[in-house]
């Protein structure tokens, strides 16, 4: 069956702390994979995406980044979190039929 | 990547008034298009998968048509409520991958 994992599913991360969100994929190969952010008051944000092992593509400019070291895993990663980085993350990915959304994580930088 | 556009980026209604928003994406390869839900700190609730050149998709208050030949969809909101306050994303499908927009965000004020 088709799945995606995303983990954790809440941080409180203090300022200046790094970043590690995981998101893997079970029942596919080669998907798309997307990473969102929604922020209070700031909507929905693509923040980056990936067609394919070590390709990733960044939306927004920030001190936030990416990588795919194997096809079915995406990793959101910072060297030192922001105030601003708080917000809901969420990893997701496609077939024909139906997409498919990793639970979030609630990210909270004090 | 291909490009999936949303717009307007954000709204902001009053209760009671019908809203519209709209999603571009290629007119070439088209498969499907799906569109979704997503309230905040929550996963996305799927509202529409869209196929056919001309469909018109109905849940409640809430409809949608396609438009294949031009590349796009229009979401409509009738007598908007604030419990309809949420991100709106679509995703196109061409093959086996998902692209998603970006999001339109739908505030409803009381």
């Amino acid at each position: 069956s088709q799945t995606i994992h995303q983990w954790p599913a809440t941080l409180v991360q203090p300022v200046g702390s790094p970043l590690s969100l995981e998101c893997t994929v079970e029942g596919t190969s080669n998907p798309n994979l997307y990473w969102y952010r929604q922020a209070a008051g700031r909507g929905l944000q693509l923040l980056f995406y990936s067609v394919g092992i070590g390709q990733i593509s960044s939306e927004v400019p920030q001190n936030l980044s990416a990588s795919r070291p194997q096809d079915r895993q995406f990793i959101l990663s910072s060297k030192k979190l922001l105030l601003s980085d708080s917000g809901f993350y969420l990893c997701a990915w496609g077939n024909s039929f139906e997409a498919f959304f990793g639970q979030g994580t609630r990210l909270t930088v004090v | 990547i291909l490009n999936v556009e949303q717009s307007p980026q954000s709204l902001h209604v009053q209760e009671g008034d019908s809203t519209n928003f709209t999603c571009s994406f290629p007119s070439s390869n088209f498969y499907a298009l799906h569109w979704y839900r997503w309230e905040t700190a929550k996963s996305p609730e799927a509202l529409f998968v869209m196929t056919l050149n001309g469909d018109e998709k109905k849940k409640g208050r809430i409809s949608a048509t396609l438009n294949t030949k031009e590349g796009y969809s229009y979401l409509y909101i009738k007598g908007s409520q604030p419990e309809d306050s949420a991100t709106y994303l679509c995703a196109f499908i061409t093959g086996n991958q998902f692209y998603f927009g970006t999001g339109t965000s739908l505030t409803v004020i009381p």
